[in-house]
């Protein structure tokens, strides 16, 4: 139901814009997440993106934050992620992830299969 | 930030035993805490939210309790599919935060 593209090898301080494709539900009524794994390492959030009755807007972790930018397309059912300025460490699997609300906290319930970026000159 | 601290780092154990992973937050988050697994080469896997309802679909050998800053994950009886890496997630604040993971082991 979630299939993220675009991800690849990048050299440092090139862009990469990655896509999640969505199906199976209401695209528009989720709000939806970036989540990233470097190799052999733990779960880090990236940021996400309001549904746009909630006015679309964004929210990002500290390590991305003026370099990343989320955008979503409700018309193709599509949530993007765009690196700009990408360093070494950026290099992980992205996964993009569905929020489901439950009382006004969301958590993340469905996951994509993840998309490799390596960021190596 | 919150943090969020798991232990162990890694378990190991028998198919049929019962096993408890912990995980604590830097600060109250409420019961807004969600449970995963992962398994090497895959996508985590949504176990657990608002700290002990189980979603649609996951076997009741599955627990979760806690409120505040301390929660446990609880399996009541190992079997072969269990052994992954589990890891808890703070969804009370953004930046959303996860634990370092527990790597539960075959013994």
């Amino acid at each position: 139901q979630l299939a993220e593209s675009g991800g690849g090898l990048v050299q440092p301080g090139r862009s990469l814009r990655l896509s999640c494709t969505t199906s199976g539900f209401i695209f528009g009524d989720y709000a939806m997440s970036w989540v990233r794994q470097a190799p052999g390492k733990g779960l880090e959030w990236v940021g996400f993106i309001r549904r746009n009755a909630y006015g679309g807007t964004t929210e990002y972790a500290a390590s991305v934050k003026g370099r990343f930018t989320i955008s979503r397309d409700d018309s193709k059912s599509i949530a993007y992620l765009q690196m700009n300025s990408l360093k070494t460490e950026d290099t992980a699997i992205y996964y993009c992830t569905r929020h489901i609300p439950v009382a006004g906290h969301d958590a993340l319930d469905i996951w994509g299969q993840g998309t490799r970026v390596i960021v190596s000159s | 930030d919150i943090q969020m601290t798991q232990s162990p780092s890694t378990l190991s154990a028998y198919v049929g035993d019962r096993v408890t992973i912990t995980c604590r937050a830097s600060q109250s988050i409420s019961s807004w805490l969600a449970w995963y697994q992962q398994k090497p080469g895959k996508a985590p896997k949504f176990l657990i939210y608002k700290a002990s309802t189980l979603e649609t679909g996951v076997p009741s050998r599955f627990s979760g309790i806690g409120y505040g800053t301390e929660f446990t994950l609880t399996i009541s009886s190992l079997q072969p599919e269990d052994f992954a890496t589990y890891y808890c997630q703070q969804y009370y604040t953004y930046p959303y935060t996860f634990g370092q993971g527990t790597k539960l082991e075959i013994k």
